[in-house]
């Protein structure tokens, strides 16, 4: 049973458009809800993240919307470039326990 | 943050043979975990490995396929035994460091079964 749902699978962006990634959890115990980012032939590293006392954490062109009351949550660049070209892992965890849940994943390709 | 380092970073092998993947970290960690990335799917986590005790298996994983070695607190490995092409895949080691939730990956172990 997959803990978090992810979409979309894929996603195309024009350079200077925003990109959104959703993610969905049924679990009310996860506390801690992280956006890992990752470049072919690198492992996951987080690119931000946010608990469920705010709706929206904000770092540069990375914004993370939070639902609590529809348990969701969604990843927002701005001003998408060529560089953010990657795939991105929605998860979460839970304040009794260390394991983290990853979405299915998002491959995201920004064209120039 | 944490490094983390894993060697190796790709390997192809025979069907039927053993490989072990190392993972060292820069400094103490109480809890290590394993991951398998399948091509174009999400992680999932095998098993957590706690220095001086068993390694802990997730549901669809077993010790006799995927023994797991965790000597001291800064250092792991994960072996994938009699392996088959469903083994291709790639193999993650991370970290979280002690009360904080940021979990740190290594770069990966790109299997490929032949």
């Amino acid at each position: 049973q997959q803990q978090v749902k992810q979409s979309p699978q894929s996603l195309i962006v024009q350079k200077g458009g925003i990109s959104i990634i959703n993610c969905a959890y049924e679990n009310t115990a996860f506390d801690y809800f992280p956006w890992y980012q990752q470049f072919p032939g690198k492992g996951p590293a987080l690119l931000i993240a946010i608990r469920p006392d705010v709706s929206e954490k904000k770092e540069g062109r990375f914004t993370i919307s939070f639902n609590k009351s529809a348990k969701q949550f969604s990843l927002h660049i701005m001003d998408s470039q060529p560089g953010d070209s990657a795939t991105y892992f929605c998860a979460a965890i839970g304040n009794t326990g260390n394991q983290f849940y990853f979405g299915t994943g998002t491959s995201l390709t920004v064209i120039p | 943050s944490a490094v983390i380092s894993q060697k190796p970073s790709r390997d192809i092998c025979q069907r039927g043979t053993s490989l072990t993947i190392q993972c060292q970290v820069d400094s103490q960690v109480t809890m290590m975990f394993w991951y398998r990335q399948q091509p174009g799917q999400s992680l999932t986590l095998i098993a957590t490995a706690n220095q001086g005790s068993e390694a802990t298996y997730e549901s669809g994983f077993v010790i006799d396929k995927f023994p797991i070695s965790r000597p001291n607190l800064t250092f792991s490995t994960l072996t994938v035994s009699n392996m088959s092409p469903e083994d291709s895949s790639i193999y993650l080691c991370s970290v979280h460091r002690e009360l904080s939730t940021e979990a740190f990956f290594g770069q990966g172990t790109r299997l490929t079964v032949v």
